[in-house]
């Protein structure tokens, strides 16, 4: 699977949009840009995912670049319960069964 | 449509004893997964069923047993517990149909063995 790097950790207002990246250069044809987050002490959440098309659900938008090596996780209004660590991982669309492999992801604190 | 729920959401154990933790999803998915976190660390695949009737070990599964009791419902049962299996453990069901593989994660369980 390719690897994804995101930073550490950010800050945003609280009623800003949250703008997280994340750098997947080495993303295959086949591979899809996932999104979950886990707020402290609770499980993992899922948020969105991509292939190549932008996509908006109800929680946020997700912005793949062109060449699909870079995508930015938007959450229009942040709020104080969007403070989590948000995750960036890429899946290839197949049917075994998939463990799911987070990495550090970044750390946002939605300030009041 | 509660989603993925578990049972209990705290446990304290003694040393050697055993227990069971449960989980069960509505929303129709085949396949189930159990997983535990430790403090600052990432998760850590136990077991997982990709179907009912059939069960997997993952990445960590000695010391757990699960049952795949049916569609719904999948549980993991700690024999012998022991400190090393103090942990948080999530499961989750899986969603991968059309161009969709997500997984649903319940609000874990809490176990501490003394």
């Amino acid at each position: 699977d390719a690897k994804t790097t995101q930073p550490t950790s950010m800050d945003c207002a609280e009623g800003r949009a949250a703008n997280l990246p994340c750098n997947h250069s080495t993303i295959s044809g086949n591979e899809y840009v996932y999104w979950y987050r886990q707020i402290h002490s609770q499980g993992p959440q899922y948020i969105i995912h991509g292939l190549k098309n932008n996509e908006t659900n109800e929680m946020a938008s997700l912005i793949i670049t062109e060449d699909r090596k870079s995508s930015t996780l938007i959450l229009p209004h942040a709020t104080l319960r969007d403070t989590a660590v948000y995750y960036c991982i890429v899946i290839p669309f197949s049917g075994s069964a998939r463990q799911l492999t987070f990495g550090s992801g970044t750390q946002l604190t939605v300030l009041p | 449509n509660a989603g993925v729920t578990q049972t209990p959401k705290f446990q304290v154990l003694k040393t050697g004893q055993s227990m069971t933790l449960q989980c069960a999803q509505d929303m129709n998915h085949n396949s189930m997964y159990w997983y535990r976190q430790d403090p600052g660390m990432g998760l850590r695949l136990i077991y997982y069923s990709a179907s009912e009737g059939t069960t997997d070990k993952g990445e960590v599964p000695n010391g757990y047993n699960v049952s795949r009791l049916n569609k719904r419902e999948f549980s993991l049962r700690l024999e012998s517990a022991a400190p090393s299996q103090t942990s948080v453990y999530f499961c989750a069901s899986r969603d991968w149909t059309g161009s969709t593989d997500t997984q649903y994660f319940g609000p874990g369980t809490r176990l501490t063995v003394l």
